[in-house]
């Protein structure tokens, strides 16, 4: 299939360890966020979102952490498979407004 | 499970020939979207509907392309002429209300312009 991102910064990371992907969002006024992950040849896949009343929220494997005062959202993925390895994308929305999507960073997992 | 459908996957074209796209969202969901994602960079929206009506098409460029949902349901995105420059992958996204709740995506096409 065809690369997703061929330019996109990369994130290597041993089989096991932990991930973290940080992200900078662009609008103040953003109030829910959305972390993606895309395979190649594939639509975004919905991983975990947060809302802008928290800074923190779990899933299975995955933690998102929200710091409001810098415009920082970063995911959190605890020991990292090899199916983990994709294109991942932060995206923030307004209320009644489109999905801005950030630039995305690839994870490649080492066996 | 409820999915976004989209077809077709791959397309090939001519420089200055018409291509549609089409988009099925998920079952009730009001909010439909269109982005393009060019190769190496998030996705971009083109348009977003709310129901039948345009949202946003701010980012549309309407002198090529063209969208429309004319029952709120499914959707129709398209580019006449087709310039090389749109070679990239169109996804559609659909959500049960207009942000705030999660966009889940389809597939997409992938458009290729010779």
């Amino acid at each position: 299939g065809e690369s997703v991102g061929l330019h996109l910064p990369t994130l290597s990371v041993q089989e096991g360890d932990n991930s973290i992907i940080n992200c900078a969002y662009s609008n103040s006024a953003s109030d829910y966020f959305i972390w993606y992950k895309q395979e190649s040849g594939k639509g975004p896949q919905f991983i975990i979102d947060i809302r802008s009343n928290m800074d923190k929220r779990q899933g299975q494997r995955v933690t998102v952490l929200l710091n409001k005062t810098v415009k920082h959202l970063s995911l959190q993925i605890a020991a990292t498979q090899p199916g983990d390895s994709a294109v991942y994308f932060c995206a923030e929305n307004v209320f009644g407004q489109n999905f801005v999507f950030g630039p995305g960073t690839r994870l490649s997992v080492l066996p | 499970e409820a999915e976004v459908a989209q077809s077709p996957r791959y397309k090939i074209t001519e420089k200055s020939q018409a291509v549609a796209f089409w988009c099925d969202p998920i079952s009730g969901h009001a909010t439909l979207y269109w982005y393009r994602q060019i190769l190496g960079q998030g996705p971009e929206l083109l348009v977003q509907f709310q129901d039948e009506s345009v949202v946003d098409d701010s980012q549309l460029p309407k002198d090529r392309f063209s969208a429309e949902r004319l029952k709120g349901v499914d959707s129709t995105l398209k580019i006449q002429p087709a310039e090389l420059g749109d070679s990239a992958m169109y996804l559609c996204a659909s959500s049960s209300s207009v942000g705030g709740t999660e966009a889940f995506f389809g597939q997409g096409t992938r458009l290729t312009v010779v």
